[in-house]
Order: C-alpha cells, then structure tokens, then sequence
C-alpha cells in the first residue's frame, strides 16, 4: 500500500533555530500534501495544502513565514518551522493524497523547542 | 474551524464490550473517513464510507452514516485491550483542487483487560 516517510520522528531544537520536516510519498506521486500540527490530547489541525510546483495555501491563522512548505516535487514536502519557539512544540504530521478518498499518513515529527 | 465532533470525548469499557463512537458534522460531505491513533504515534485508516453508502463493515468495525442527520457512527465489537487508542472521524468534502481532510475532536477509548 502507499506509503509516506516522515523525518525525523523526534527533534529537539533551541528556541530561535529552524527545524526542517521531511515526508516523501514512496510508492506514490502525491500531488497534494497536507500538513496539520497536533496538540496534546487534542485533535488534528491543518495548517496548509501544497501542491507541486505551486505556494501552498495555509489555514487562517497559520503564519506562512514562519511555517514554510516547499513541494518542489511528486515525492517530497518539506515544512520548516523558522525561528521555533517554545510554543511551536507540538506533533507535526504530513499527509499525501493519492486517489479519490485516499490519504496516507506520515508517522509524525514530535517537535520540542527549548 | 472542526467539521466533526465526536462523542463521546472518552469511553472506558472492558474487554469483550462493544464499543461506539459518534461523529457529528456540519456541511456536505464527499466521504468520511475514521482514523485511529495509538498516543505520540502516526495515524492508522480504518474505514472509509462514502455519501452514498449508509453502512460498511470490516472485520470488527461497523461504521453507518446519516447523512440526512450529518451524523457517522463507529461500532467495533468484541473489543480488545490492543483498541485502546484515540479515534478520530474526518470528513472529506473538497472537490478539484480543494480535497482535504477535516478532523473531530476524537474519543479516547480504554478497554480494560
């Protein structure tokens, strides 16, 4: 079945640093990839779409400099959260759409920012 | 802004019990989807019934929705200490380019060996 990768699982960073955040499709082209951030005991929220070779679109209230999504191609977003502060620590998962209905999983970035 | 709400936030049952979580939304949907999620990990697709569908089963999960209500519900029987996980309902409604998932709040659900 398709598959994403999504790294690192775990990344502890300094306050005021960037952090990159990888998902490739595997087994697929994914010309869609959707980002969404998750708290604590609380659902999935998402951040922005990206299409290939086009600016993502981001979620109202989702600050597109500070997160940063490139898809610059089929198989590869990356999101990168500049500048990270304590409170951008939360679980980062990516997602890829591969057919009608069909969306694969990343296994999810825990970002703790010190 | 959430398209599902599920109910109920947390079940606790024993093992052997059936087990049922509610889904609830607000606008047209092309399908909805429920996901599972074991704590700090990535997500896992369980089922996916689509608009014109009002019932799907797979192995122990039955899933129904209404769509005259907007309303979904997940039923897994016989449960098991290994279901204990979050369970989340999203709902896709895009069409072109604008397909994306929409998350509920999730049920917490602890079955007790």
């Amino acid at each position: 079945g398709a598959v994403v990768s999504q790294h690192p699982s775990r990344v502890i960073c300094k306050s005021g640093t960037s952090v990159k955040i990888e998902c490739r499709s595997l087994d697929f082209q994914a010309t869609t990839m959707f980002w969404y951030r998750q708290f604590p005991k609380q659902s999935l929220m998402l951040m922005a779409t990206s299409n290939e070779g086009s600016k993502a679109t981001y979620e109202q209230g989702v600050e597109k400099d500070k997160f940063l999504i490139n898809h610059a191609s089929l198989t590869l977003s990356t999101l990168t959260v500049t500048s990270a502060h304590p409170e951008d620590s939360s679980f980062y998962i990516c997602s890829g759409r591969n057919g009608p209905g069909g969306y694969t999983f990343g296994s999810g970035t825990r970002l703790t920012v010190v | 802004s959430q398209q599902g709400e599920e109910d109920p936030q947390a079940l606790s049952i024993q093992e052997g019990e059936n087990a049922t979580m509610n889904c609830s939304y607000k606008t047209s949907i092309n399908n909805l989807q429920w996901y599972r999620q074991n704590s700090g990990r990535g997500l896992v697709h369980l089922i996916l019934i689509r608009s014109n569908e009002r019932e799907k089963h797979s192995g122990r999960l039955r899933v129904t929705l209404d769509t005259s209500k907007k309303s979904s519900s997940l039923l897994i029987t016989a449960s098991r200490a290994a279901d204990t996980a979050s369970y989340f309902c999203a709902t896709d409604k895009g069409g072109g380019s604008n397909y994306k998932l929409t998350f509920g709040k999730g049920t917490l659900l602890t079955v007790n060996p």
